[in-house]
C-alpha cells in the first residue's frame, strides 16, 4: 500500500532563509508524486509534480522538488524564503496518472519569521 | 483562469440530517473527486467519478455518502444522515485524463 509521510508538522525560518520540506513515500510501484500549497482560507494549490521525466522539478513561487529513488524521498526546496511563503504545504502521491486515487502526506505548516 | 468552485464555503447540521455538498468543476475536465480532511489530520481520498459513474472509492465511502453530476456541469456530495465524525473540510476536485487535479477552496462541514 502506497503511504507518504511527511517529517516535521511544523517548520519555521527566517526571511531569506533555505526552506526545505521533508517528504518520503513508500509505495511497490514508482509514483507520482506531487507538492500542493495551502494558504488561509483558500484550497489546494499544486505547486509542482513529479511525473517520470526530469527528477529535478521546478514549481511556481521559487519552490523546487527532487526526486531520489534510493531515498524514496521528495523534498521540497526554496532557496530564500519569503514572509508570502507562510502556508501549509502537502505532499502527495499517487500510482496512477490517469484516475488519480491521491494519497496525502499529513502536511507541513510553514511558518516565515521576520 | 478556470477554477473548481464549491459551495457553501461553511455549513453547520444537525446530527441525523442529510446534507449536500456542492462543487463546479473545470468544464472540459473529466474525472471529478471529494476529499475531506478531519480537522488536525491528512486529506482524505473519499471517492473519484469518471463516465458517470463511480470509478473508485475508500472504506471511507459507506452507504451513507453519494456523488451525483445531476446536470452536466455540477458534481455533488451527499450525506444521508450525518454524524458527529463527518465534521471536516471537504474538497472537490477534476482532472483530465493524465493531469494533475485541481482543487476546490473546500467546504467546512460542522456536525453538532
Amino acid at each position: 500500500a502506497q503511504s507518504v509521510t511527511q517529517l516535521g508538522s511544523h517548520v519555521s525560518v527566517s526571511e531569506g532563509a533555505l526552506v526545505l520540506l521533508r517528504c518520503n513515500y513508500s509505495s511497490s510501484v514508482p509514483p507520482y508524486l506531487f507538492w500542493y500549497v495551502q494558504y488561509p482560507n483558500q484550497g489546494l494549490q499544486l505547486l509542482l509534480k513529479y511525473t517520470s521525466a526530469a527528477t529535478l522539478v521546478k514549481g511556481i513561487n521559487g519552490f523546487e522538488a527532487e526526486f531520489k529513488k534510493s531515498e524514496t524521498s521528495f523534498h521540497l526546496t526554496k532557496p530564500s524564503a519569503h514572509m508570502s511563503d507562510a502556508a501549509e504545504y502537502f505532499c502527495a502521491a499517487t500510482i496512477i496518472q490517469g484516475a488519480q486515487k491521491l494519497v496525502f502526506g499529513q502536511g507541513t505548516r510553514l511558518t516565515i519569521n521576520p | 483562469e478556470p477554477e473548481v468552485t464549491q459551495t457553501p464555503s461553511h455549513q453547520v447540521t444537525q446530527m441525523g440530517q442529510e446534507v449536500i455538498l456542492r462543487c463546479v468543476p473545470i468544464s472540459n475536465h473529466l474525472y471529478f473527486y471529494w476529499y475531506r480532511q478531519i480537522l488536525g489530520q491528512k486529506v482524505e481520498f473519499l471517492v473519484s467519478f469518471y463516465n458517470n459513474e463511480i470509478s473508485e472509492k475508500s472504506e471511507i465511502f459507506d452507504d451513507q455518502f453519494s456523488v451525483e453530476r445531476p446536470d452536466g456541469s455540477n458534481f455533488t456530495l451527499k450525506i444521508r444522515s450525518t454524524k458527529l465524525e463527518d465534521s471536516a473540510m471537504y474538497f472537490c476536485a477534476s482532472s483530465l485524463l493524465d493531469s494533475e487535479a485541481f482543487f476546490g477552496q473546500g467546504t467546512r462541514l460542522t456536525v453538532v
